[in-house]
């Protein structure tokens, strides 16, 4: 059973970078699969950000593609977030997920990490 | 940028039948766009239901179907429960690695 667990920072002070840790248990990463990151600001919506292959290929959503930067770090079996230039438009839950695919569903859900940016 | 829309709340009776449609800002949607659907209640992470149009991930009962009706995908719930009282989202394929959610949809059994 695939396993994710975020961690980071919970507070972000406005124009800094938001870093995000996503921990994968239960399958190697450089085995396959890709690897993503929505997030989903109180009381709304889900928002992709991105995902990464284990080769690194990365995919962006478009409006966030110049502030995010994924990687995966197959020697610790996780991936990361990079957000810069955050701003109180960027509070959120952010979640960490895995697919088979970009067309696949992500079927593997970490429970979620708030965070808040505000100074 | 294409905005996928959805019902932002829809309301069914328990026992009844609904669905949900999710469909594009510009064009129709069709299976070429993989729709899936997750059902999330509060406080927890979204869970698959529905994927690659009307494929059921694992566990999902059968009273949940989805199809694309006209120019939209749709998710049918049959056989209504208050447990099925969630956000519902869909999710369409762009290409080129892309994906969008559309806004949610909030259902309530009553």
């Amino acid at each position: 059973q695939v396993q994710l667990q975020e961690s980071g920072p919970g507070l972000v002070k406005p124009s800094e970078t938001l870093s995000l840790t996503c921990a994968v248990s239960g399958y190697s990463i450089s085995s396959g699969y890709y690897w993503g990151w929505i997030r989903q600001p109180p009381g709304k919506g889900l928002a992709w950000i991105g995902n990464i292959y284990h080769t690194g290929d990365t995919y962006y959503n478009p409006s966030l593609k110049s502030r995010v930067t994924i990687s995966v770090d197959t020697s610790k079996n996780q991936f990361s977030l990079k957000l810069s230039s955050v701003t109180a438009a960027d509070t959120a839950m952010y979640y960490c997920a895995s697919t088979q695919g970009s067309y696949w569903p992500f079927d593997y859900w970490g429970q979620g990490t708030l965070v808040t940016v505000s100074s | 940028q294409t905005v996928v829309t959805q019902e932002p709340s829809f309301s069914v009776s328990p026992g009844g039948t609904v669905t949900l449609t999710c469909g594009l800002s510009s064009g129709s949607v069709s299976t070429t766009y993989y729709p899936s659907w997750y059902q999330q209640t509060p406080g927890q992470a979204p869970r698959t239901l529905i994927y690659s149009t009307n494929t059921r991930s694992s566990g999902v009962p059968d009273r949940f179907s989805g199809s694309i009706l006209g120019n939209k995908a749709a998710l049918t719930i049959r056989g209504a429960q208050t447990d099925d009282e969630s956000d519902y989202y869909c999710v369409l394929y762009m290409g080129a690695g892309i994906v969008v959610f559309g806004g949610g949809t909030r259902l309530t059994v009553l």
